[in-house]
């Protein structure tokens, strides 16, 4: 059954550092998300991707954030300058059409120390 | 937008019981609808999903039940196991305007008593 990778499982980091967290995306899927999980609480959307460009972002993905999808698999997350908030699960998404369920990652566990 | 939200954050059921997660949502033009299943230290799985052209769609073992008049979806639970026990959360996919991103509501944990 096709599925939706990221690497690595868990990133632990310096604060002001900069991560790249890495998805590979099922391959026949055009929509792309990037969420995030604190410990304990519900899942937060991010950034979503679409036709080449971002299509909606919320207020935590600011200047520090950005999306890439360089070739036709990969779709990467990138944080500038870590903060001890960055602290979270991190969980890459992708859906076939709007009407169709999304398939999420197993999620990068990001530690800002 | 969309908010989405859950009634109870917490349901404790004994193994065998059938089990009843609720979800309220806000915007009367919804028209898809999504459980997941969120076990610890993994990512959401889809269990279960419905179009708003429909009031109720069967799974094995999972009912979705879908209440338009009141925006008000449930997911059921049947001879609930331990296996069971995880996070649920509803979602509910936005339109084009919204970057068709995916709004989850807070989660329900589902506690399964042997």
């Amino acid at each position: 059954e096709p599925e939706v990778t990221q690497t690595p499982s868990h990133q632990v980091t310096q604060m002001g550092q900069e991560v790249i967290l890495r998805c590979v995306p099922i391959s026949n899927h055009l929509y792309f998300y990037w969420y995030r999980q604190i410990l304990g609480q519900k899942v937060e959307f991010l950034v979503s991707f679409y036709n080449n460009e971002i299509s909606e972002k919320s207020e935590i993905f600011d200047d520090q954030f950005s999306v890439e999808r360089p070739d036709g698999s990969n779709f990467t997350l990138k944080i500038r300058s870590t903060k001890l908030e960055d602290s979270a699960m991190y969980f890459c998404a992708s859906r076939l059409s709007r009407v169709t369920e999304a398939f999420f990652g197993q999620g990068t566990r990001l530690t800002v120390v | 937008g969309e908010s989405v939200g859950l009634h109870l954050p917490t349901l404790s059921v004994q193994e065998g019981d059938n089990s009843i997660i609720n979800c309220a949502y806000s915007n009367s033009a919804s028209d898809y609808f999504i459980w997941y299943k969120q076990e610890s230290g993994k990512g959401p799985q889809f269990i279960i999903d419905i179009r708003s052209n429909m009031d109720k769609r069967q799974g094995q073992r999972v009912t979705v039940l879908l209440n338009k008049t009141v925006k008000h979806l449930s997911l059921q639970i049947a001879a609930t196991q331990p296996g069971d026990s995880a996070v649920y959360f509803c979602a509910v996919p936005l339109g084009v305007e919204y970057g068709n991103k995916l709004v989850f509501g807070a989660g329900t944990i589902l506690r399964v008593k042997s």
